[in-house]
């Protein structure tokens, strides 16, 4: 059964700071995702990871793929109050989410 | 174009009554998919149709749930005689096809189960 671990659950970081996400999963997969969730909201998808060292980057954002390791990053560059939200790493086609990460940027 | 849509926004039942749950994908799109998530979770699969054939419905919790799409683009998630236990945002989402990777989601129906 795959089961995907996100770690930390909880992250509280000052404005400008940075931090990575991680997200581990438990057997072999050909992609993995990372998706946003504002309180209240859907899903928005951020980045989609198809190879073993894909690197995406969207703004502050950058998302990597170790296939080998099983392991996926989500990297926070100088965060702002914006990013405030709960990231979610989910693996294969019938999406395994993670438990995500709820994210709090204070200024 | 349009997203994915769902409606209701929001339902409330009684313990025992049953509900149904719409989905409406982005047009064209061949594979829809279904997924619980519980407060303070992440949400987890339901169930999978490509175009009206219902591929997989492991993730389903009990036979009280059943999805339809029968003419390959809407689809309806119904749950008889709910629980307590239901109470939970189910979402909806579609992507272009097996081969596309990428799923879009709707907005979601919060059901609460009194």
């Amino acid at each position: 059964e795959l089961k995907v671990e996100q770690n930390p659950l909880f992250l509280s970081m000052q404005e400008g700071k940075n931090y990575t996400i991680y997200c581990n999963y438990s057997t072999t997969s050909d992609r993995l995702y990372w998706y946003r969730q504002d309180p209240g909201k859907s899903l928005e998808s951020l980045f989609v990871l198809l190879s073993n060292g894909a690197v995406k980057q969207e703004g502050r954002l950058m998302a990597s793929l170790d296939t080998k390791a099983r392991l996926s990053t989500l990297h926070i560059t100088a965060a702002v109050h914006d990013l405030s939200a709960t990231y979610f790493c989910a693996v294969d086609w019938e999406l395994v989410f993670g438990k995500g990460t709820k994210l709090t940027v204070n200024p | 174009g349009a997203g994915v849509s769902q409606s209701p926004r929001y339902k409330v039942a009684k313990r025992g009554q049953d509900v149904a749950l719409r989905c409406d994908p982005i047009s064209g799109h061949v594979s829809l998919f279904w997924y619980q998530q519980a407060l303070g979770q992440g949400p987890e699969f339901l169930t999978y149709f490509q175009n009206e054939a219902q591929l997989d419905k492991s993730g389903l919790p009990s036979d009280r749930f059943f999805a339809e799409r029968p003419e390959g683009s809407v689809s309806t998630l119904k749950i008889q005689r709910t629980q307590q236990e239901d109470s939970a945002v189910y979402l909806c989402a579609s992507s272009r096809g097996t081969g596309s990777y990428e799923q879009y989601f709707g907005p979601g129906t919060r059901l609460t189960v009194t």
